[in-house]
C-alpha cells in the first residue's frame, strides 16, 4: 500500500535551515512526490515536484530558498534562510497509476 | 492566472445533501484531471475524489464511496461534487485541485483553490 509518513512537528529558527523529511513506503522507493505549503487560514499551495534521483522543478513564485533532495525512500524538503512566513504545514503528495491521491499527515514548521 | 473558486458549502443536518462547484478559469479545462481534496477542523489534507479530463475515469476515497458524485462540465470549465448522506464526518474544509499533466489521469496537483466549509451538524 502507497503510504507517506512526515514528522508531526519541527521548528528551526530565523535565517537558518530546515529539513523535512517524506519517507515512502516499502516498494514505492521510486516515486515522485509533490511537496505543499500550508499557511495558517490559506489554502495549499503547489512548492515544487520532487523526482526519486533528487531533480526537482518548482512552481510559479517559489522562491530559491525551497530547494528537493531525495535518498533511496526518503524526500526531503530544505528551505534555507527562514523567514516568518514559512511557518505553516507542509504536506507531501503522491500517486499511483489510478487517480487516487495520497498525503502525507503533514509536518507543522514552526519559525522560532 | 489559474483561478479555482469553490462554492456551495453551508451548513447542513445530518443526512441531507450538499452539491459543491468550482468554476476555474486561466487553463484549458478540458485538458486536466480535476480532484476534491478535504480538510477536516485541526486535520490533515485528505484525498476525497478525482476525475480525468474526458470523465473516462473517475475514482474515491473509501470514506465517501456511494454517497458522493464527482462530475464535470468543460463547456462551463466547472467541476461538482454532490455529497449525498451527509454525516458529521463529512465536517470539513473542501478544495478543488488541478493535475498538473494536460490528459493523464493520475499527478500532482499544482493548483488549489481556496476551499469552501461544509459544516454536517443538528
Amino acid at each position: 500500500q502507497l503510504v507517506l509518513t512526515q514528522s508531526p512537528s519541527a521548528s528551526a529558527s530565523l535565517g537558518a535551515s530546515v529539513k523535512l523529511t517524506c519517507t515512502l513506503s516499502s516498494g514505492h522507493s521510486s516515486y515522485a512526490i509533490a511537496w505543499h505549503q500550508q499557511q495558517p487560514e490559506k489554502g495549499p499551495r503547489y512548492l515544487m515536484k520532487l523526482n526519486s534521483d533528487g531533480s526537482h522543478s518548482k512552481g510559479d513564485g517559489i522562491p530559491d530558498r525551497f530547494s528537493g533532495s531525495s535518498s533511496g525512500a526518503e524526500r526531503y524538503l530544505t528551505i534555507s534562510s527562514l523567514q516568518s512566513e514559512d511557518e505553516a504545514d507542509y504536506y507531501c503528495q503522491t500517486w499511483g497509476t489510478g487517480i487516487q491521491g495520497v498525503f502525507g499527515g503533514g509536518t507543522k514548521l514552526t519559525v522560532l | 492566472e489559474v483561478q479555482l473558486v469553490e462554492s456551495g458549502g453551508g451548513l447542513v443536518q445530518p443526512g441531507r445533501s450538499l452539491r459543491l462547484s468550482c468554476a476555474a478559469s486561466g487553463f484549458t479545462f478540458d485538458d486536466y484531471a480535476m480532484h476534491w481534496v478535504r480538510q477536516a477542523p485541526g486535520k490533515g489534507l485528505e484525498w476525497v475524489s478525482g476525475i480525468s479530463w474526458n470523465s473516462g475515469s473517475i475514482g474515491y476515497a473509501d470514506s465517501v464511496k456511494g454517497r458522493f458524485t464527482i462530475s464535470r462540465d468543460n463547456a462551463k470549465n466547472s467541476l461538482y461534487l454532490q455529497m449525498n448522506s451527509l454525516r458529521a464526518e463529512d465536517t470539513a474544509l473542501y478544495y478543488c485541485a488541478k493535475g498538473s499533466k494536460k490528459r493523464v489521469v493520475s499527478n500532482l496537483y499544482d493548483y488549489w483553490g481556496q476551499g469552501t466549509l461544509v459544516t454536517v451538524s443538528s
